[in-house]
């Protein structure tokens, strides 16, 4: 069975600072979703990444994928106010995909 | 990319009664997947559409429940029957299409679902 792990599941921090946010799934996938979910909406594409090494940046945001480690990241770069919201992974096997719970970030200003 | 449409964004029920949600993609899919996402929590798969075909339904979900209909490959709904307020919730539903890197997955602008 496909696990999907998050953490952490909550975050506060400062304006300005960095901070990673880490997906460890269980077995292997096709690809590596990143969303962000603002409350009361739906979800929002930030990622796709399909390779092992696979990297991309938009903004103050970075993902990375190891597939041998079965780890995604996603990197905050000198956060702001703005991009507090609910982040989630998703790993897509195939014939589904499996979320992980989500990490609450709550940027302080 | 594909561009779902998903109906009602909201709705207020009574306990007993039924709410049907509409997903309509603007692209012909295969499959169309139904989520539930509950106050607080990350989003469960109910079940995949196939259209000409039953669903399949996740652990958990029962088709009784949760009636799915898939008469074409850009439509699809979703039926909560016997609403209890445990059934409040946020139901997405979601399609692969392609984009920008190849196939990813869509969702819909979800639908908000209170039971008093």
């Amino acid at each position: 069975e496909l696990k999907v792990e998050q953490n952490p599941l909550f975050l506060s921090m400062q304006e300005g600072k960095n901070y990673t946010i880490y997906c460890n799934y269980s077995t292997t996938s096709d690809r590596l979703y990143w969303y962000r979910q603002d409350p009361g909406k739906s979800l929002e594409s930030l990622f796709v990444l399909l390779s092992n090494g696979a990297v991309k940046q938009e903004g103050r945001l970075m993902a990375s994928l190891d597939t041998k480690a079965r780890l995604s990241t996603l990197h905050i770069t000198a956060a702001v106010h703005d991009l507090s919201a609910t982040y989630f992974c998703a790993v897509d096997r195939g014939d589904k995909i499996i979320f992980g719970k989500g990490t609450r970030l709550h940027i302080l200003p | 990319s594909a561009v779902i449409s998903q109906k009602p964004s909201r709705d207020i029920c009574q306990r007993g009664t039924s709410l049907t949600i509409q997903c309509q993609v603007d692209s012909q899919v295969t499959m169309m997947f139904w989520y539930r996402q509950q106050p607080g929590q990350s989003l469960t798969l109910i079940a995949t559409a196939n259209q000409g075909s039953e669903a399949t339904y996740e652990s958990g979900f029962v088709i009784d429940k949760f009636p799915i209909s898939r008469p074409n490959l850009t439509f699809s709904t979703l039926t909560v029957s016997n609403l209890s307020p445990e059934d409040s919730s946020i139901y997405l539903c979601s399609v692969e299409g392609t984009g920008a890197v190849g196939t990813e997955a869509f969702f819909g602008q979800g639908t908000r679902l209170t039971v008093v």
